[in-house]
């Protein structure tokens, strides 16, 4: 069972607020990335890493940034939310093989 | 321009009868294939894979098909149950692409009792 937690699961925000979306796993897993999905869209890589300092932009442009400081924690940051922001964010990790382990998403809804 | 295509949006099935999800893809590169189910307001759980050197994998219910020639696979899943009602995700993986996945759009699938 793939161990990957995010946190907060549903957030509400006004426009210009600092969020910080948190997510961690367990598994020891090197490479971590985030993923943002509209309904009825596919999965857009947003951001990934390999490693701890070591962080790359994704297939979409996003306004967000992440930071991987340890290996378990990979955050992503957005430091003035504005409602074209509103999306569900996934978090996913993976280690020597191929597969992706993502965690329980973040619904985030920005007014 | 899209490298995994998922043209169905939706797919209906009775219980106990086979559901069939269909995936095209344009590059060539990809060395597996991924498929993944996901529920509202949850993160996408891992379902099966193939390797592109096979036409074929098995994990109980469930069946990936994959057609090189075509640019095709299929997940089947046999016998349907209305838990089986998600959105189903293809994914291809290429060893030169960074680790990155590729998906497709989804297909909601929808088992009826």
């Amino acid at each position: 069972e793939a161990d990957i937690y995010q946190t907060p699961r549903y957030l509400v925000i006004g426009t210009g607020k600092k969020i910080t979306l948190e997510c961690s796993q367990t598994m020891g897993h090197d490479k971590m990335y985030w993923y943002q999905q509209d309904p009825g869209m596919e999965l857009h890589l947003i951001h990934y890493s390999y490693g701890v300092n070591s962080t790359e932009k994704g297939d979409l442009s996003s306004e967000s940034t992440v930071s991987r400081i340890r290996t378990e924690h990979f955050p992503l940051t957005l430091e003035s939310a504005r409602p074209s922001h509103t999306s569900q964010y996934l978090c996913a990790s993976s280690g020597q093989a191929y597969e992706q382990y993502f965690g329980p998403g973040t619904r985030l809804t920005v007014t | 321009d899209q490298q995994v295509k998922q043209n169905s949006p939706s797919l209906s099935v009775q219980e106990g009868r086979i559901s069939i999800l269909n995936c095209d893809y344009t590059n060539s590169m990809f060395d597996y294939f991924l498929w993944y189910k996901k529920y509202p307001a949850e993160g996408p759980t891992f379902l099966i894979s193939i390797s592109s050197i096979k036409d074929k994998n098995e994990d109980g219910r469930f069946t990936v098909f994959l057609n090189k020639s075509a640019k095709h696979l299929s997940l089947h899943i046999v016998p349907s149950q209305p838990g089986d009602s998600a959105v189903y995700f293809c994914a291809g993986y290429s060893g030169g692409s960074n680790y990155k996945l590729t998906f497709g759009k989804g297909t909601l699938l929808t088992v009826n009792p």
